[in-house]
């Protein structure tokens, strides 16, 4: 139940295009919702979060939908560029557990295509 | 560049070494957190840190060992690894832990001979 399921595992665009990863998750006591990229030889960078009390945040082109009566969530990145192929992981954590804990996705790797 | 400082970048050990990996944010923040991360997999959280506290083990073997001198540095210390500990190992911080934003560092990938 603490698992958080992220699809596609792999994801190929043509520039411009809009790719979009999605998210589902049971636990309904998750409420905080990042997401981060991951390039090669880096760690992963928070790119955008979001609270089950809100249903869509938009930071510049990257934009998350949130369902929480389906308990699933997406990233969808805009007008995308070449140098968003990277690897995004979707993540989960409860203020509840008051760990820090966060449940990742497997993740989605991203190739734009120029 | 992050803000959070890993050291060494590449490690490179055997069996019976003794080594310490090193972690440094100057953020301010009071939570820090050891991921290992394995080839194309999410990370795995290892230890969890708040206030200087040791307050998750996820079930790391005490090959591992935690430290935080200080709420600004916190240390891996590895002993007799085996090589399916290769990994990049990853520190992170956060201002608290309930529901604060996790900023990583750019790890250190570790290799065991």
């Amino acid at each position: 139940q603490q698992q958080v399921k992220q699809s596609p595992q792999s994801l190929i665009v043509q520039k411009g295009g809009i790719p979009i990863i999605n998210c589902a998750y049971e636990n309904t006591a998750f409420d905080y919702f990042p997401w981060y990229q991951q390039f090669p030889g880096k760690g992963p960078a928070l790119l955008i979060a979001i609270r089950p009390d809100v249903s869509e945040k938009k930071e510049g082109r990257f934009t998350i939908s949130f369902n929480k009566s389906a308990k699933q969530f997406s990233l969808h990145i805009m007008d995308s560029q070449p140098g968003d192929s990277a690897t995004y992981f979707c993540a989960a954590s409860w203020s509840s557990s008051n760990t820090g804990k966060l449940i990742f996705g497997q993740g989605t790797t991203l190739q734009v295509k120029p | 560049d992050t803000e959070v400082t890993q050291t060494p970048k590449h490690l490179v050990m055997g069996m019976t070494n003794k080594k310490s990996l090193k972690c440094e944010q100057h953020m301010g923040h009071r939570a820090m957190y050891w991921y290992k991360q394995k080839a194309k997999k999410p990370p795995e959280l290892m230890f969890v840190y708040s206030y200087e506290k040791l307050s998750i083990n996820e079930s790391v073997p005490s090959r591992f060992s935690p430290e935080c001198p200080n709420s600004s540095l916190l240390n891996l210390h590895l002993h007799a690894l085996q090589p399916e500990d290769s990994a990049l190992y990853l520190c992170a911080s956060s201002l608290g832990y309930s529901n604060q934003p996790q900023h990583f560092g750019d790890g250190t990938r570790l290799s065991i001979l």
